[in-house]
């Protein structure tokens, strides 16, 4: 079985701050796991994506997230936010399934950014 | 350009009318989701279809159905019988390469989405 929690709902950062958005997964077996962002009614736009080639992932727009089997979990960072970033983020996991493979999405963490 | 178009962006449904949502690729993926998303919860799955001429349900087909007649094409009708048909419908694809593991890496590609409200 696979599931995937982020944990927080909703995180606060001031402009030029770190942002560290949480997400921990459960899985049978060696998953992909994928960030995604969301703008208000917008689609979904791929940031990263881990597939077991390197543990430490950079993805678009200063986002890096580092896989730690250890501690089943997939973080996102950015070193300093930009007010751009204020977004939804959901963190996916994807992994086998009964004929083929599942994905399932995270909850979402509504990131703020103050000015 | 290449990517996932949907139509229309906005869509009002009366009570007891079916209404069909439109998503188009150009990606040559041959698979294509649909799902729903309602405030602070994830997506949901409603169908999917990994190759022309089938598709299956996925955890909230009840309510919805859809066809899958070209590989550039999957429509997706609301019918009557969802009760609160009411959400933001984001459709995607992804390239699906059989059950070989680096199928498992395919991201999917989003389109724009379909805000539904029932009046």
């Amino acid at each position: 079985a696979q599931s995937v929690t982020q944990l927080d709902s909703h995180v606060s950062v001031s402009e030029g701050t770190p942002v560290l958005l949480r997400c921990n997964y459960s899985s049978s077996y060696s998953p992909s796991l994928f960030w995604y962002v969301q703008h208000p009614n917008k689609g979904l736009q791929l940031l990263l994506k881990y597939t077991s080639a390197a543990t430490l992932v950079k993805g678009i727009n200063g986002f890096e997230a580092e896989f730690k089997k250890s501690e089943t979990s997939f973080h996102l960072t950015k070193p300093s936010a930009h007010m751009s970033d204020a977004a939804e983020y959901f963190c996916v996991v994807r992994g086998p399934y009964t004929g083929g493979f599942k994905t399932i999405f995270g909850a979402g963490t509504r990131l703020f950014v103050k000015a | 350009d290449g990517g996932i178009t949907q139509s229309p962006k906005y869509l009002f449904r009366k009570e007891g009318q079916n209404v069909t949502l439109s998503c188009e690729q150009n990606l040559n993926h041959d698979a294509m989701y649909w799902y729903r998303q309602d405030p602070g919860q994830g997506l949901r799955l409603i169908y999917y279809s990994q190759i022309v001429n089938d598709f299956q349900k996925g955890d909230i087909a009840e309510g919805y159905s859809v066809s899958r007649e070209k590989k550039e094409s999957f429509p997706l009708t609301v019918t009557s019988a969802q009760k609160n048909p009411t959400a933001f419908y984001l459709c995607a694809s992804s390239l699906a390469r059989g059950l070989a593991a680096s199928s498992s890496y395919n991201e999917q590609f989003f389109g724009p989405g379909t805000r539904l409200t029932v009046l």
